[in-house]
């Protein structure tokens, strides 16, 4: 199974703060990664997929790069309401598998 | 709008089964993959299963810690997806969701996920 590790596993941040977070596969998934946005209780969202395509709706402050192994979302002006949980997915192989996720806290 | 509605979950006993339904509405259902997914109280998502559409014979793909006792299904006629589940283990307790997979660039992703049912294993 291609093992995804995100770090950092959470973050403390302020208002108006560029965040930036990562995911390692454990093996080349060329660009098929998609992040995830998740706040308490509710189901995750759809951020970004194919590793930098932006989900239709979704604020262009949110932006995604990497290839291979190695991706990044970005939130370049964090808000009070980005405070979540954020997933990456690979589903370049089965089976799927996220990544353990980070925390953000304002 | 895209709609995913799942029903189906409750409390059951280790070795019980359960049946989840997901219905969908707002797109059409017969041209998608779809997908559950779960995530178990305090921990990140996990891939459950996946069924293909009609253009690939309905196949199916399962995370391993399920494979041979849960199985997925559809009927595109009431654009409706199922989770059989049995032989259930304390284990598999978590809120299950239904999510669209999306197609894009022949590789398929979530972008719809449903609201989710709680399925609870203990006796």
């Amino acid at each position: 199974d291609i093992q995804m590790t995100q770090s950092p596993s959470s973050l403390s941040a302020s208002v108006g703060d560029r965040v930036t977070i990562t995911c390692r596969a454990s093996q080349g998934i060329r660009n098929h990664l998609a992040w995830f946005q998740q706040k308490p209780g509710k189901a995750p969202k759809s951020l970004i997929k194919a590793a930098s395509n932006l989900q239709s709706g979704v604020p262009s402050k949110f932006s995604g790069s990497g290839s291979g192994t190695d991706f990044t979302l970005t939130i370049s002006s964090l808000q009070p309401e980005d405070f979540a949980t954020y997933y990456c997915l690979q589903y370049d192989t089965y089976p799927l598998t996220f990544g353990g996720g980070t925390r953000v806290e304002i | 709008e895209v709609q995913l509605l799942e029903s189906g979950g409750g409390l059951v006993q280790p070795g019980g089964s359960l049946r989840l339904s997901c219905a969908a509405s707002g797109f059409i259902f017969s041209d998608h993959y779809m997908d559950w997914v779960r995530q178990a109280p305090g921990k990140g998502p996990e891939w459950v299963a996946r069924i293909r559409d009609r253009s690939k014979s309905y196949s199916t793909e399962y995370a391993a810690s399920v494979k041979g006792r849960f199985s997925i299904s559809r009927d595109d006629s009431e654009n409706s997806l199922y989770l059989q589940m049995n032989s259930l283990k304390t284990e598999d307790t978590a809120v299950y969701y239904c999510a669209r997979g999306e197609n894009w660039g022949g590789y398929r992703y979530f972008d719809f996920w449903g609201r989710g049912t709680l399925v609870t294993v203990s006796s």
